[in-house]
């Protein structure tokens, strides 16, 4: 079976500081991952996606993802985060998406 | 110029009535899907399409029916409508069948009220 977990509901910073959003996965096989972002009252819009190769994925308006094998991890990151980031993002693999976790950034 | 659209975008019925609504995708893909937003925010995939063919049924109720008339539409008609039913949901499509390794782009969503 393959799933991903988002620990965290909600995750709050400050304008300016980096920001990480964290998942995990559960997979057999290769993992095929993804992550998605979700503005109020939108669609999923696609960030990034891990198929193979170098574990630092670069993906849409400054994002990137750092697959980890040995963690199982795939966690979003951004080293500068905006206002304009504030929304809700989904980790996913194939068509088994994460809980969401809600990013607050506070100017 | 969208890519994935759907209708309507806001449902609201009565408990008991029928009602569909409509995706279409110009992007070319093969594959389409359904799925249901929760009040909570929790996305689930319904029913995956590809071309013209249904490929993945997650335990849905009877009274939900997917259509795919071609490659370029999926239609959604739901019978005998619940409280419970109430929710978003999402149209997507991908190039491949079953998106293991595809983006899927997704529609705005209609946000469906049962009262």
């Amino acid at each position: 079976a393959q799933s991903v977990a988002q620990p965290e509901d909600q995750v709050n910073v400050a304008e300016g500081n980096p920001l990480t959003v964290k998942c995990t996965y559960s997979v057999s096989g290769n993992p095929y991952l993804f992550w998605y972002v979700q503005y109020p009252n939108r669609g999923l819009q696609f960030l990034l996606k891990y198929i193979t190769g170098d574990n630092l994925v670069k993906g849409s308006y400054g994002f990137e993802a750092e697959f980890n094998k040995s963690q199982t991890s795939f966690h979003l990151k951004k080293p500068s985060a905006l206002v304009s980031d504030s929304a809700l993002y989904f980790c996913a693999v194939i068509m088994r998406f994460g809980a969401g976790t809600r990013l607050t950034v506070k100017p | 110029d969208t890519a994935v659209s759907q209708t309507p975008k806001y449902l609201v019925t009565q408990m008991g009535n029928d009602k569909s609504i409509k995706c279409e995708q110009n992007l070319g893909h093969d594959t389409m899907y359904w799925y249901k937003q929760d009040s909570k925010k929790f996305l689930k995939i319904m029913f995956s399409y590809n071309n013209k063919e249904l490929i993945i049924n997650e335990t849905v109720p009877n009274r939900f029916s997917p259509k795919s008339p071609d490659k370029a539409h999926l239609n959604l008609h739901i019978n005998s409508l619940e409280l419970g039913d109430s929710a978003v949901y999402f149209c997507a499509s991908s190039q491949l069948a079953r998106g293991s390794t595809d983006t899927q782009y997704f529609g705005p969503g209609t946000r469906l009220t049962v009262l």
